[in-house]
């Protein structure tokens, strides 16, 4: 059974600090992982996609990849309380005659408090 | 920028009746998808389909059957909806090539009563 676990929260981070989400996957041919932000009550919105090992930013977004370990985090900085959402971590899985199929992790609440 | 249009945002049905739920796209995307989202259980795949008229199977497709007759537009059907259908549809698109993210419709909440 193909794999994306993320710790469900909440994590509460004071507004200004640096709030880490974590995930890991199980399948190790994975090559594109992607982050998204979702809104209570609104559709997932993607954040970050990452393909090669190592760190890439955007903005105040810092998507981690590490391949050996099956590790992909996000990292954002000088957190603000709109960026209290659900986060979810997915992962590409080629089966079932696609190539666009993901695999979803459940999500990390993410709380900013001001 | 990507447009993923679901036809409805609120939908309240009955039990037994046939429900059809749309999803047009306007980036000539391969791929489509249907999602559920319930608390606590996540995402999970209905269907999806590759090209036109083609379909196959996701984690939960009992109950449900789709239609794909042009490329831009993917129809979830409820055969005769149930209460445990009550949840949140998404709809989403990409292209086949590999790599490449899906796009999500702002979403349907479907109350079956």
């Amino acid at each position: 059974q193909k794999e994306v676990e993320q710790n469900s929260g909440p994590l509460s981070v004071p507004e200004g600090a640096i709030a880490s989400l974590n995930c890991t996957y199980s399948d190790r041919v994975s090559q594109s992982f992607f982050w998204y932000r979702q809104y209570s009550g609104k559709s997932p919105e993607l954040i970050m996609s990452i393909y090669s090992n190592g760190d890439k930013e955007d903005g105040r977004f810092t998507a981690q990849l590490n391949k050996a370990s099956q590790y992909v985090s996000l990292l954002i900085r000088d957190s603000q309380p709109s960026d209290s959402a659900t986060y979810l971590c997915a992962v590409n899985m080629n089966y079932g005659g696609s190539q666009g199929n993901l695999i979803f992790g459940k999500g990390t609440k993410l709380s900013v408090k001001p | 920028d990507v447009k993923v249009t679901q036809s409805s945002r609120y939908l309240v049905k009955r039990t037994g009746e046939k429900v059809f739920l749309e999803c047009v796209q306007d980036m000539d995307h391969e791929n489509m998808f249907w999602y559920r989202q319930d608390p606590g259980l996540g995402l999970r795949l209905i269907y999806f389909s590759y090209d036109v008229k083609m379909k196959e199977k996701g984690d939960i497709p009992e109950g449900y059957s789709v239609s794909r007759e042009k490329k831009e537009r993917f129809s979830l059907i409820l055969e005769s909806a149930s209460t445990n259908q009550t949840s949140m549809y998404l709809c989403a698109s990409s292209f086949v090539r590999p790599n490449q993210p899906q796009h999500f419709g702002d979403g349907t909440r479907l109350s079956i009563l």
